[in-house]
């Protein structure tokens, strides 16, 4: 089975701090995907990468970046952090057989900022 | 942007009845999923649907589209307890970008 791996479960940081949500899969996926999810909103698209140091803006950017060094490897970047990026978070990952079986998802990683 | 609606956003039912969540979606796409996620939980897969008229069926739940209408249900026979969750439907586009809709979130009632 894939494997898509979020570091943290759980995690409490300060306002202003640089954080850092790690997602690793082992599946050789090309296609990775954040998403945040909050009540009432559904799922929202933040990035997305295709291949290894691409990426693609989705819906919701703002006060976020990425990073994608290697191909297993889809970091998330909250450069200063804010109260109203406190959320779950979800790392998705595919490959070409995404219309067969759509996407793997992590375990989610709830991000409160205080 | 390909927008995504679930309806009921919250539903509470009893166990043995019958009920339907609903997913219309805004352009065309003849790909659509749907995924269950448990409290404090990750999205699992349930169903695929990949063309219209598109039937899943797996325990008490059955899924179907119809892409004319732009329209999915999630239909649940006689709900146990065991099914209480939140539901999510995802429609595809030409790429690889799927678009969630708000969730339903079922709770089934003894």
């Amino acid at each position: 089975d894939v494997k898509v791996t979020q570091s943290s479960r759980y995690l409490v940081k300060r306002t202003g701090e640089k954080v850092f949500l790690e997602c690793v899969q082992d599946m050789d996926h090309e296609n990775m995907f954040w998403y945040r999810q909050d009540p009432g909103l559904g799922l929202r698209l933040i990035y997305f990468s295709y291949d290894v140091k691409m990426k693609e803006k989705g819906d919701i950017p703002e006060g976020y970046s990425v990073s994608r060094e290697k191909k297993e490897r889809f970091s998330l970047i909250l450069e200063s952090a804010s109260t109203n990026q406190t959320s779950m978070y979800l790392c998705a990952s595919t490959d070409g057989t995404v219309i067969l079986y759509g996407y793997t998802f992590g375990s989610g990683t709830r991000l409160t900022v205080v | 942007e390909l927008k995504v609606e679930q309806n009921p956003l919250f539903l509470s039912m009893q166990e043995g009845k019958n009920y339907t969540i609903y997913c219309n979606y805004s352009t065309t796409s003849d790909r659509l999923y749907w995924y269950r996620q448990d409290p404090g939980k990750s999205l699992e897969s349930l169903f695929v649907l990949l063309s219209n008229g598109a039937v899943k069926q797996e325990g008490r739940l059955m899924a179907s589209l119809d892409t004319k209408a732009r329209l999915s249900t999630l239909h649940i026979t006689a709900a146990v307890h065991d099914l209480s969750a939140t539901y999510f439907c995802a429609v595809s586009n030409t790429g690889n970008q799927f678009y969630f809709g708000t969730g339903t979130s079922l709770t089934v009632i003894p």
